[in-house]
């Protein structure tokens, strides 16, 4: 069982600064990585999915980068703002079906 | 249908007492997926399916769960004797394929209440 680690777990921060959340995983077996947004009372959503080290993906303002080598991922939020407030999950996978979830970094972005 | 669909959405029931949830997922997706949230938790993994079959239920607290997956499209997740500690929300989700690298499409989820 792999154990995906998420920090901070909370995060307030004001609209408009840019702000990076972390997930570490085992290094060793890794298949791939996933980026969720939850935001309350929906269902969580993906942002990404990487697999080869040095990844980098993008959608508007978010952005993540992968370093499996030494088990780790950073996301990125630029210019944050309020619809921006929401839990974000990571998650790793070691085989091609199993998928371990980190705790959620919860993110509120202050108007 | 355009999205998973899992019911029902909201369940208060008394400790002792069976549970019965319900997913739909995504038309075409093979994979399917059941977590759950216990109160200021992660996500928990339950169990997988791939078609009907179950490679994977490891994530089942106990012999207490079920679940079954039938013509490759809806599953229910059973929870007998309920206990305050099963109170979570019980999440689906569906994926083209098994999620290593395919993305899960999650439903609303069906939040659990043992009293």
């Amino acid at each position: 069982i792999l154990n995906v680690e998420q920090s901070p777990q909370s995060l307030h921060v004001q609209e408009g600064d840019s702000t990076n959340f972390t997930c570490s995983f085992p290094s060793s077996n890794f298949y791939a990585l996933h980026w969720y947004r939850w935001e309350t009372a929906k269902s969580p959503e993906a942002l990404f999915v990487m697999t080869l080290n040095g990844d980098e993906k993008k959608k508007g303002r978010i952005s993540a980068t992968l370093n499996t080598k030494e088990g780790y991922s950073y996301l990125y939020i630029k210019g944050s703002q309020p619809e921006d407030s929401a839990t974000y999950l990571c998650a790793s996978s070691g085989s091609a079906r199993q998928l371990t979830f980190g705790s959620g970094t919860q993110l509120t972005v202050l108007p | 249908g355009a999205g998973v669909s899992q019911s029902p959405s909201n369940k208060v029931t008394e400790k002792g007492k069976d549970v019965e949830l319900r997913c739909d997922p995504i038309s075409g997706h093979t994979a399917l997926y059941w977590y759950r949230q216990r109160l200021g938790q992660g996500l928990e993994f339950l169990i997988y399916f791939q078609g009907n079959s179950a490679p994977d239920k490891s994530g089942l607290p106990s012999d207490r769960f079920s679940a079954e997956r039938t013509g490759e499209s809806v599953s229910t997740l059973t929870i007998q004797r309920t206990q305050q500690e099963d109170s979570a929300v019980y999440l689906c989700a569906s994926s083209l394929g098994p999620a290593g690298a395919n993305v899960l499409t999650f439903g609303a989820g069906s939040r659990l209440t043992v009293l």
